[in-house]
């Protein structure tokens, strides 16, 4: 199956910082989707971004699916940010992997 | 708009019990229904997913279960829990073909 790498495990910024969280994965996909968990486990769709850049506020995406690539961008970063930032690809939809994901923490 | 919903919130249940964990989803039809595992500090696993009424497929195997009785139900089942078993459940939602998937707030089960 497609394997999904997550970079870095764990990344502590300021409030006010920006930051890059990357996503690599092995194989050709038509799905990816990037998630933030907060504290209480929920899962909150971000972006679903297949290919190609998109921005909501702070955060955006870009996807460069010919180098098997997603970069997630948090600029301005608020305590509210932190929390668990999961990359989730799949080919087909009903077989999305998720990456072990990206720990944020932002310190006041 | 759409809603997902999954209950119980929390669940402890001792070894060899039997587990019965719901999800239902409301403001779409013909949904695909999945269920995921996530252990602790971990990402999630995907464990059965369903394209309709009675049609399951699982993942990996495991001492789980599956069904999905009515078009937006699905429902996650052991006859005998396992200690690791333990971890938290995630229902998701998606339309087949590509597109997101939604997930609901989970269940979170500690087997005792």
């Amino acid at each position: 199956g497609i394997q999904v790498e997550q970079s870095p495990p764990d990344l502590i910024l300021q409030e006010g910082a920006n930051s890059t969280l990357r996503c690599n994965f092995s194989d050709s996909v038509n799905n990816l989707q990037w998630f933030h968990q907060n504290p209480w486990g929920q899962l909150i769709n971000l972006f679903y971004i297949p290919s190609g850049t998109k921005q909501n506020g702070r955060l955006s995406a870009t996807t460069v699916a010919t180098e098997r690539y997603s970069l997630l961008y948090i600029s301005s970063s608020q305590t509210t940010d932190s929390g668990v930032y999961f990359c989730a690809v799949s080919y087909n939809n009903n077989d999305m992997r998720f990456g072990a994901g990206t720990r944020l923490t932002v310190k006041p | 708009s759409q809603t997902i919903h999954q209950w119980p919130a929390t669940l402890v249940q001792p070894v060899g019990s039997p587990l019965s964990l719901e999800c239902t989803v409301e403001g779409t039809s013909n949904p695909n229904l999945y269920w995921y595992r996530q252990a602790a500090g971990r990402g999630l696993q995907l464990l059965f997913y369903s394209v309709g009424i009675g049609q399951i497929s699982s993942e990996v195997p495991q001492n789980l279960s599956a069904s999905r009785p009515q078009d937006r139900q699905f429902i996650l089942s052991s006859k005998k829990l396992l200690l690791s078993d333990s971890g938290f459940y995630l229902c998701a939602w998606g339309h087949g073909g590509g597109g997101e998937q939604y997930f609901g707030p989970g269940t979170r089960l500690t087997v005792t």
